[in-house]
């Protein structure tokens, strides 16, 4: 069975500093990994989507690695503002014909200390 | 271009009635998948449907089931409430499944009691 994980669970950190979140899964035959942000009560916003073929995908101050041998994802976030403050999540697709969903970890909580 | 619309926003619900929830998918995307987030199980997968055909189905019961439309729209029903069917459910459209990239509605809160 597959297995997402996220660590830490929460993160804290003062405006301005560059940050790391992690994930790791436990089957290395994924077909992509996305990354998430979820506000409070709200859904999920995409942030970034790695293709298998691909090691790393930017968007702003926004980079995200895959290392698929390691089985690890990476979300960096460069020089943080209050408003980064959120849930993160990552998800990886699976795809066996016909066997196409999103297995996600259970999220880092950022905390942006203005 | 707009995103997926899901409907209703909020829903309260007594043990034992049904819900039917909608989602409305980007234009041109063809699988709609749903999810139920709850704060003890995180995110667990519902089902998915593409062109009208139910491909994969997580591990709920059977009073949980779903339809996807002509027009891609699809609706997830729930016969029975439990309590524990409390739950943000949530769609997300994408354009082949599983292998592009999701883009998830803002969620149906559904409250039991």
């Amino acid at each position: 069975k597959q297995e997402v994980t996220q660590i830490p669970a929460a993160l804290s950190v003062p405006e301005g500093e560059n940050l790391v979140l992690n994930c790791s899964f436990t089957d290395s035959a994924i077909y992509n990994l996305q990354w998430f942000r979820q506000d409070p009560g709200k859904g999920l916003t995409s942030l970034l989507l790695i293709q298998s073929s691909q090691r790393e995908q930017t968007s702003g101050r926004l980079n995200a690695s895959l290392d698929k041998s390691s089985g690890r994802s990476t979300l960096y976030i460069a020089a943080s503002q209050p408003g980064d403050s959120a849930t993160y999540l990552c998800a990886h697709h699976i795809s066996n014909f016909g066997n196409e969903k999103l297995t996600f970890g259970t999220g880092t909580r950022l905390t942006i200390i203005p | 271009k707009a995103g997926v619309t899901q409907t209703p926003r909020y829903l309260i619900k007594t043990r034992g009635q049904q819900v039917t929830l909608s989602c409305s998918p980007i234009s041109g995307h063809r699988s709609v998948s749903w999810y139920q987030q709850t704060p003890g199980q995180g995110l667990q997968f519902l089902f998915e449907y593409f062109s009208e055909t139910q491909r994969n189905k997580g591990n709920f019961p059977g009073r949980f089931s779903g339809r996807q439309f002509s027009n891609s729209r699809s609706e997830m029903n729930v016969s029975t409430l439990e309590l524990g069917d409390s739950a943000l459910y949530l769609c997300a459209s994408s354009g082949r499944g599983g292998i592009t990239e999701a883009f998830f509605g803002q969620g149906t809160r559904l409250t039991v009691v």
